[in-house]
């Protein structure tokens, strides 16, 4: 059974960077073609992608926000980490993580974390 | 970049079909995923590469595609169908996500 479970603060203030981490069990990230994608969803509104790391360490990031992103695996700890720059009020969001399948040439997610919602306020 | 378009809502009663389409699928043609979100609830894969259903998904959930568009389709939609649903695709060239703005389903 594939379980993932973010973990980070839960208030930030403007300009900080925010950094969460992503703690799964269940499958390895250094099986082929496995990755591990973080996907944000403000309050009441859509989902948006942010990164997805593999089991090569291909990166990718969301084109809109790639200059505030990285994304960094730890295998052994079967943990991955994203840390967000600069954070804004309009950063405010649920932040997900989930295991994306082994795919060639495309790419979904499932199963996803139970989220973990970041405030940013001063 | 490139957006899937998909309506904000939809409104079906006990026992009907729901239809959700998804536009704007990029070219050379990618899959296609959905996902349903409860209020509350981290999102569910129900569909996978345009027609795959995982399992422990009902078999009232079905996928289809044609050209650009795919579509969503709950048979004998039920209360517990309520929900968001999401579209998802790569890119054309699988660098990136881009998911659909969702769409609420409402059972009347």
């Amino acid at each position: 059974q594939i379980t993932l479970k973010e973990s980070g603060p839960t208030l930030v203030k403007p300009t900080q960077t925010l950094t969460l981490t992503c703690t799964f069990s269940g499958f390895s990230l250094s099986t082929d073609g496995v990755g591990v994608g973080w996907i944000r969803q403000p309050p009441g509104k859509a989902l948006e992608w942010l990164a997805i790391t593999y089991w090569d360490d291909d990166k990718r990031y969301s084109p809109s926000l790639k200059s505030r992103l990285t994304i960094t695996k730890d295998t052994s700890k079967n943990q991955v980490v994203l840390t967000m720059t600069n954070m804004d009020p309009v950063d405010t969001a649920t932040y997900y993580c989930a295991h994306s399948p082994v795919a060639t040439g495309t790419c979904w997610f499932d199963p996803w974390g139970q989220g973990t919602l970041v405030t940013v306020s001063s | 970049s490139y957006e899937l378009t998909q309506p904000p809502s939809v409104s079906v009663s006990p026992g009907q079909t729901a239809r959700i389409t998804c536009s704007g699928v990029p070219l050379p043609k990618q899959y296609v995923y959905w996902y349903q979100q409860k209020p509350g609830q981290a999102p569910v894969l129900v569909i996978y590469q345009d027609t795959e259903r995982p399992s422990g998904i009902p078999d009232r959930f079905s996928g289809s595609s044609s050209g650009t568009t795919v579509t969503l389709t709950i048979s004998g939609v039920q209360a517990e169908d309520e929900a968001d649903y999401y579209c998802q695709s790569p890119d054309s060239s699988g660098t990136y996500v881009v998911f659909g703005g969702g769409t609420k389903l409402t059972v009347l």
